[in-house]
């Protein structure tokens, strides 16, 4: 049983360019959840998605940030336009219902880097 | 809204000694209360929760939290910590809602 994968596990874009960050959630999982964790900080929230919806995206940058989660597929976070500051580790998590956090499981992360 | 304080930002411990880390938060509803633990270049892995009943609470690799509701704390202890036990720690709170709230975290050095 595959935990929760996210591609690649790391990613080196120019200034400018776009990221998409991969997520595929445990198998049986319709929650999934994005944290972005910046150099010696926490984890912080950005977007909480089920199946074709978005459901909290209170976290996100109101700028250039976007997230989707098809019927069919990973769910992609996509950075258009990256610049130094979104250098970070990128977490991914899922969860079978809607369950507070307690029922999270974590993936091992996206490390992008912005030259 | 939520916020955790995580009072160390490194603890250094020989082997074999116990360890404590430390949590605050700070929430006028009730929480849910985690730690995670994460090793290098690794993702999180959960330690322990506490969601009600007993305040003490174990987990995994023999650590344990004791949740004070009146101190707001939520202190991570091991009696006798191994080298495998560095790492970075991190406190995470939810009131129920689907997102959590992390410390910074505290990076745990285990010497021999």
């Amino acid at each position: 049983n595959a935990g929760v994968m996210q591609n690649p596990r790391h990613l080196v874009r120019r200034r400018g360019q776009e990221a998409r960050l991969r997520c595929s959630p445990m198998k049986g999982h319709s929650h999934v959840y994005w944290y972005r964790q910046l150099p010696e900080e926490g984890l912080k929230f950005m977007v909480y998605l089920q199946k074709e919806n978005i459901i909290d995206e209170s976290g996100m940058p109101k700028e250039r940030f976007s997230a989707e989660f098809p019927k069919e597929g990973p769910s992609i976070l996509r950075i258009q336009q990256v610049v130094r500051g979104d250098s970070a580790a990128y977490f991914c998590a899922s969860s079978p219902l809607e369950q507070g956090g307690y029922g999270y499981t974590f993936g091992s992360g996206t490390r992008l880097t912005v030259v | 809204a939520q916020s955790v304080t995580q009072l160390d930002s490194q603890v250094p411990v020989f082997e074999e000694a116990p360890v404590e880390l430390r949590c605050n938060y700070s929430s006028s509803v009730s929480v849910y209360l985690f730690w995670y633990v994460q090793y290098p270049n690794q993702g999180l892995q959960l330690l322990l929760k506490y969601l009600s009943g007993s305040t003490l609470v174990k987990g995994i690799n023999g650590f344990e939290a004791e949740f004070n509701k009146s101190q707001t704390s939520f202190h991570l202890r091991k009696p006798s910590v191994h080298i495998s036990d560095t790492a970075e720690y991190f406190c995470a709170v939810t009131p129920g809602g689907n997102k959590l709230v992390f410390g910074a975290g505290t990076i745990l050095r285990v010497k021999s």
